[in-house]
């Protein structure tokens, strides 16, 4: 158990729908990355957050947004979903953002 | 831009076989190198990480990789695998200049026969 929890693990929507996933990082941890695991791109960065600001955005599609709360929880929105979408979503998180990162369960998204 | 490649895609073992992996990722300047490991149906969990020092890099579970600066390489080694050893493993990089995101390579997936 890395330390870093998911909700949910799984999720199974419709085209077009809006979703949240939400992660807890490790306790003190300030910084939180989400990344998409699909078979087509394999792990890929989607954004970082430090501290509830941006650091880092990567391959994020404008249909999805994500924010950090002040109790450093973070959510991933995705809106307008498509087939495409499914994948699994992980999220990370490290202390201040340059240690290791230590990855939550992930959330399975299938979109049908 | 960073990229990691993986250069095995499936790797099929015995067990006691031994086992190496290769990874190699371009970039230019000081990164930080990590293995992860995805056991079927699981997140990724840390196997062992290089950031500065001793270039051999001893993990968890017996595994340990060794950083070549010069042939920009992170090659992961155990000397005999388990069946409990089949899992899709996971090389990555990140750096400074890029807020640390990691960027990984494709995986190999290793499956371990009894």
């Amino acid at each position: 158990d890395s330390g870093v929890t998911q909700t949910p693990k799984h999720l199974i929507t419709a085209t077009g729908q809006r979703v949240t996933l939400r992660c807890s990082p490790r306790s003190g941890d300030l910084s939180v990355y989400w990344y998409q695991q699909s078979l087509d791109q394999g792990l890929q960065f989607l954004i970082q957050y430090y501290n509830g600001e941006e650091r880092a955005k990567g391959n994020i599609l404008e249909r999805f947004s994500a924010q950090q709360f002040p109790d450093l929880h973070s959510e991933l929105n995705l809106s307008s979903l498509e087939l495409g979408d499914s994948a699994l979503y992980f999220c990370a998180s490290s202390p201040r953002g340059k240690e290791t990162q230590y990855f939550g369960p992930g959330t399975r998204l299938l979109v049908l | 831009a960073q990229s990691v490649s993986q250069h095995n895609h499936h790797v099929i073992l015995s067990e006691a076989a031994s086992l190496e992996l290769g990874c190699n990722y371009s970039y230019g300047g000081t990164v930080n190198l990590f293995w992860y490991v995805q056991y079927p149906g699981q997140h990724l969990q840390l196997l062992l990480k290089y950031f500065s020092g001793d270039p051999l890099v001893k993990g968890i579970k017996g595994f340990e990789a060794e950083f070549i600066k010069s042939k920009f390489s992170f090659n992961l080694r155990k000397p005999s695998v388990q069946w409990s050893d089949t899992a899709e493993y996971f090389c990555a990089v990140n750096a400074h200049e890029s807020s640390y995101k990691l960027i990984f390579g494709s995986g190999t997936r290793l499956l371990v026969r009894p």
